[in-house]
This record gives C-alpha cells, structure tokens and sequence, in this order.
C-alpha cells in the first residue's frame, strides 16, 4: 500500500466549478505539502500545512492529523488551474527535508 | 520564479553513457534533494544533500550519485544509464532548518535511448 494516496487520478470541471482534491495517508507526518506542476515540469509549492487550514486567494488547503487526510479546494475555477496537483508528505525526522509524493491529480478545467 | 535553476533543460543521451545534471539553489539554502519523476508518476526521492554530505538516500542504486558543492550548486551524476533512467529529474532546495517551502527547479528531462 502506498504511504499516501490522492483522489480522484483525473478530474474534468467546467469554468466556475468548486474543486476538491483529496490526499490521505497511512504515516506520521510533520507536514503536508500541496504542489502544483504544469505541464512542462516544473513545480511550484502551494501549501505546507501541519494543522488546521490555510488559504491563498481561490486555493484553501485542510488537513485533519487524526484522520491522516487533506484537501485542496479551489474556488471559482478557471481554466488556468489546469495542471497536476501532488500532494507531498514530510516525515518526522528533524532536519531531513525528504518528501514522498502522491502520484498526482490531474485537473482540467473547460472554459 | 523560484530561484532555483537547473541545466540542460533537455538530454539525449544513449544506454551505458554516463550524465551529469546541475542545479543552482537559492543562496542560502543548505539543503539539496533530488528527485526523479517518470512520465505519469510522481516524484521519487533519489538523496539530499546537507551542508555538501550526503543526508539521506532512496531506493536508488549507487550508480546515482552526488555532490553539493559550497557555492549552493549541486550535481546528480548517473553512470551506465538504463533506458528505464528516461525521467523528469528534479531539484529543491530548503535552508534546512524545519522552513517552510521547498523551492523547486524546473527540471532536467532526460531521455535515454
């Protein structure tokens, strides 16, 4: 069983939808990232969260510790969110900045 | 732009032939991982590097190697590439220090024929 796994693999919305990715995970953690990649490759970090919830702009990212769950959710979505979602786990260990990635959600969103 | 740079953007290389990937972090930023994504997976932790030791390696054989020099620049080296080596390979860079953000290159993507 992977350490972390998000829902849905694929997602399809049209313009305006409210969008939420999931990420749960079976290890201790003492952050959660959510990343953002275009096509292209490149990454860019959204998030970092250890508890409770953050929000910037259209984008709130929650996570839930007991349960070992987050969300992203995007409001108002607009073509331009089209990319690939990764949700990340940092473990425990202090000073060790290794990040084990989900595999991914990949949204499309239709004018 | 994060500040982290990486270069060649883009590699051909063939089966048994050895490369070379560089990366710049931010000044400052102690910290080095490198990771590498194959097309339609996510990231794979290959090693980090702190303060230009090796801190931490993944299931990656020792044909990948590294090194992080004082100047924040780092290399991944890849001897006896495998076709199965074709990937996205990344870098992030962090200050090491429990911070907040890893700031991520835009890659190298590697193509082994």
């Amino acid at each position: 069983k992977n350490e972390v796994e998000q829902s849905p693999q694929n997602l399809t919305a049209q313009e305006g939808e409210f969008i939420t990715i999931n990420c749960s995970y079976s290890v201790g953690i003492s952050a959660l990232h959510w990343l953002q990649q275009h096509p292209g490759g490149g990454i860019v970090s959204l998030f970092m969260l250890s508890s409770g919830k953050k929000k910037h702009g259209r984008l709130i990212a929650t996570i839930n510790i007991q349960e070992k769950h987050s969300s992203l959710h995007i409001t108002a979505s607009h073509p331009r969110d089209s990319a690939v979602y990764i949700c990340a786990l940092k473990g425990l260990i202090v000073g060790n900045e290794k990040l084990t990635f989900g595999t991914g959600t990949r949204l499309t969103i239709i004018p | 732009e994060t500040g982290v740079t990486q270069s060649p953007t883009h590699l051909i290389k063939t089966r048994g032939q050895q490369v070379t990937l560089r990366c710049s972090s931010q000044s400052g930023h102690n910290t080095v991982s490198w990771y590498q994504q194959a097309l339609g997976q996510g990231p794979q932790f290959i090693f980090q590097y702190y303060r230009e030791e090796e801190n931490g390696r993944g299931n990656f054989p020792p044909r990948f190697s590294g090194l992080q020099f004082p100047n924040y620049s780092s290399e991944l080296n890849v001897n006896a590439l495998e076709l199965d080596d074709s990937a996205l390979y990344l870098c992030a860079s962090s200050d090491g220090q429990g911070g907040e953000t890893q700031y991520f290159g835009p890659g190298t993507r590697l193509l082994v024929l």
